[in-house]
């Protein structure tokens, strides 16, 4: 079963706009995780943010976390052609002691040049 | 290129078959991970591997199944397939002297039943 759910589904901006999808999940978790997977291909992890963290940089990528609301964003700023991708993001709780991703269905976005 | 290779790229078979994916984790990694994602379910995590031995299950049917050799290749073995097994086949490997929940994907296996 999903864990995460993103918003929106789909968003289609241009070159040179910001992006911003958002995460939401429903149990706790020990840290939250955004992948990008380009069409068919295999995911690449782009940043992860610890329960105790609120915010986290890695170049263009901005992530916000909100343990309160159980709730994450993923901004990306400056966007180029070659961002368009799907975007996931995925949490992880050792409780239990399975170490699986638990994924949501994904934003794909599309940047138009 | 993240060190995660899976063979084959791409598998065509019919219904009722059996199939192997078979996947090579990052040199070093320990944990082994078996994913699927199909447009309906997306990813679903099915079963994961640590030095050998199971360490969880996922959301795996029974004519699935997975192991994990000595040199610490996993292998899928998909059995009598339906139409909609159809889907992409991910493996995934981590080093748990890392980040707990960072892993690392294969380019995955496109599985057709027809």
């Amino acid at each position: 079963s999903q864990q995460g759910e993103e918003d929106p589904q789909a968003l289609s901006i241009q070159e040179g706009e910001n992006a911003t999808m958002n995460c939401s999940y429903k149990t706790s978790i020990n840290n939250l995780q955004w992948y990008r997977q380009n069409s068919g291909r295999g995911l690449v992890h782009l940043i992860l943010i610890r329960s105790n963290e609120r915010e986290k940089h890695s170049g263009r990528l901005r992530v916000t976390l909100d343990t309160s609301k159980k709730s994450s964003s993923l901004l990306i700023t400056a966007s180029r052609a070659a961002d368009t991708a799907s975007y996931f993001c995925a949490t992880y709780n050792s409780g239990g002691g399975a170490d699986g991703l638990t994924f949501g269905k994904g934003t794909h976005l599309i940047i138009q040049p | 290129d993240s060190g995660v290779t899976q063979t084959p790229k791409h598998l065509i078979t019919a219904t009722g078959q059996r199939v192997t994916l078979r996947c090579s984790p990052r040199s070093g990694d320990l944990s082994v991970y078996w994913y699927q994602q199909s447009l309906d379910q997306g990813l679903q995590f099915l079963i994961q591997y640590y030095n050998g031995e199971e360490r969880a299950k996922g959301n795996i049917l029974e004519r699935f199944s997975a192991q994990q050799f000595p040199d610490l290749h996993s292998e899928l073995n998909l059995s009598s397939l339906e139409l909609g097994d159809s889907a992409l086949y991910f493996c995934a490997s981590s080093d748990i002297a890392g980040t707990p929940g960072t892993q690392y994907f294969g380019p995955g296996t496109r599985l057709t039943v027809l």
